[in-house]
């Protein structure tokens, strides 16, 4: 069983322009979770999609957005991206939304410059 | 609101010797607890869960941790340090999932594990 893909894995971005990074879930997963990684703040939550709907969002301003499509796979856009958004950004999977079940991705790096 | 303390954001132990990383959380409800481990330019591996039951939980690669609820702690430990152990380890609190949607995961801020030949 193929685990969780993202892609790109390193992508170079300038400050202003906007990026789509992509998630395909294990097949059979309903839910993608999207997390940001920076050494300064961790490990933060930023949504998390089941069956094409938004049900969790977090504390991230609305340049940060996402979708998920009839297969379950998932995209997340930055907008007007800002050197702050340098990050590892990382998807999980689940069947249905528990965090028992959830298998992460490889990440996406993001470098702004 | 839920968090997650680890202390200790550096351990060094020598080969063979026992880990020991601290993780402590606060939450208002019965939490899910979690411990991730990730290596170099990779995603996060789940080592172990608890979410009821059996308060020893074991895991992969040797580890375990133990949920006590009167310390409001999940530390995980390995009796004998293998090289292959160095790593970042992430403690992680949850909600259980509701109706209205999965409860995310908050993280630690990390403690990387070098291991001493």
């Amino acid at each position: 069983k193929a685990g969780v893909t993202q892609t790109p894995r390193y992508l170079i971005k300038t400050r202003g322009q906007q990026v789509t990074l992509s998630c395909s879930p294990i097949s059979g997963h309903r839910s993608v979770s999207w997390y940001q990684q920076t050494p300064g703040q961790g490990l933060q939550f930023l949504f998390e999609y089941f069956s094409e709907t938004q049900r969790n969002k977090g504390n991230f301003p609305g340049r940060f957005s996402g979708r998920q499509f009839s297969n379950s796979r998932s995209e997340m856009n930055v907008s007007t991206l800002e050197l702050g958004d340098s990050a590892l950004y990382l998807c999980a999977s689940s069947p249905w939304g528990g965090n028992t079940e959830a298998f992460f991705g490889q990440g996406t790096r993001l470098t702004v410059v | 609101a839920q968090s997650v303390t680890q202390l200790g954001s550096h351990v060094s132990v020598s080969e063979g010797a026992l880990v020991l990383l601290r993780c402590n959380y606060s939450s208002s409800v019965p939490p899910y607890l979690f411990w991730y481990v990730q290596y170099p330019n990779q995603g996060l591996q789940l080592l172990l869960k608890y979410t009821t039951g059996a308060t020893l939980v074991k895991g992969i690669n040797g580890f375990e941790a133990e949920f006590k609820k009167s310390e409001t702690s999940f530390h995980l430990t390995k009796p004998s340090a293998h090289m292959s152990d160095a790593a970042e380890y992430f403690c992680a609190v949850s909600l259980a999932p509701s109706n209205f949607g999965n409860e995310k995961l908050t993280f630690g801020t990390g403690t990387r594990l070098t291991i001493i030949p």
